[in-house]
């Protein structure tokens, strides 16, 4: 079946103490996505790649890593989370950055920085 | 700055009533505009774009850029209609910029 997958679904962890969530997409997508939601804030990207080794910052990348070494897998390094990055977070991935591809997302993950 | 502006949290609607779902955009250039949708407890995903011109469950939207607006329009709302809907926009980065976020409701 085709589609995007993230692990953990759900993450409480503290300040300061590294975390990785993993992004995977079996379709051979060249464009990958992080973005994270906020009540009121809708979504907001963090982090894009157009292909293997690509990756730009979206509009909130503080805080953030991410890497792109296979074209399948995009995953989000909180090298030392604080509590303000308490939230939901979805990757998304497409055939290639256009208009004309249509974004998959992924099931979400909620991670609590306490 | 480049930004999507969706000015209702929350729409409730009548079921059969008309239902317009509001966007506006700030981009200097020409956009690529799309119409993403929430059902609950369901994945993110896309209900339409406009390079396409094309009608999904009955929706449809028009990019009118002396409005700079790509409002969302069904002529009769049904009850599954209900979610959160969002208006994106990809930039000539590739960057992709979100609105809130507009939850509709559809009255019985």
């Amino acid at each position: 079946e085709a589609q995007v997958t993230q692990n953990p679904r759900y993450l409480i962890t503290v300040t300061g103490k590294k975390l990785t969530v993993t992004c995977s997409q079996n379709m051979n997508h060249e464009y990958m996505s992080w973005y994270r939601q906020d009540p009121g804030l809708g979504l907001r990207q963090i982090y894009y790649s157009m292909n293997v080794e690509v990756t730009d910052k979206g509009d909130v990348p503080e805080g953030y890593k991410v890497s792109r070494k296979e074209k399948r897998n995009f995953p989000l390094i909180l090298e030392s989370p604080s509590p303000n990055q308490t939230s939901l977070y979805f990757c998304a991935s497409s055939l290639a950055a256009s208009a004309h591809n249509e974004q998959f997302f992924g099931p979400g993950t909620r991670l609590t920085v306490l | 700055a480049q930004r999507v502006t969706q000015p209702e949290k929350l729409l409730s609607v009548f079921k059969g009533a008309p239902v317009e779902l509001k966007c506006n955009y700030s981009y200097s250039g020409s956009p690529e505009l799309f119409w993403y949708v929430q059902y609950s407890r369901q994945r993110l995903q896309l209900l339409l774009r406009h390079i396409s011109r094309e009608s999904i469950k009955g929706f449809t939207a028009d990019l009118n850029k002396g409005e700079t607006s790509f409002h969302l329009k069904k002529p009769f709302a049904q009850e599954e209609d209900s979610a959160m809907y969002y208006c994106a926009l990809m930039n000539r980065d590739d960057k992709i910029i979100f609105g809130k976020g507009t939850r509709l409701h559809i009255l019985p």
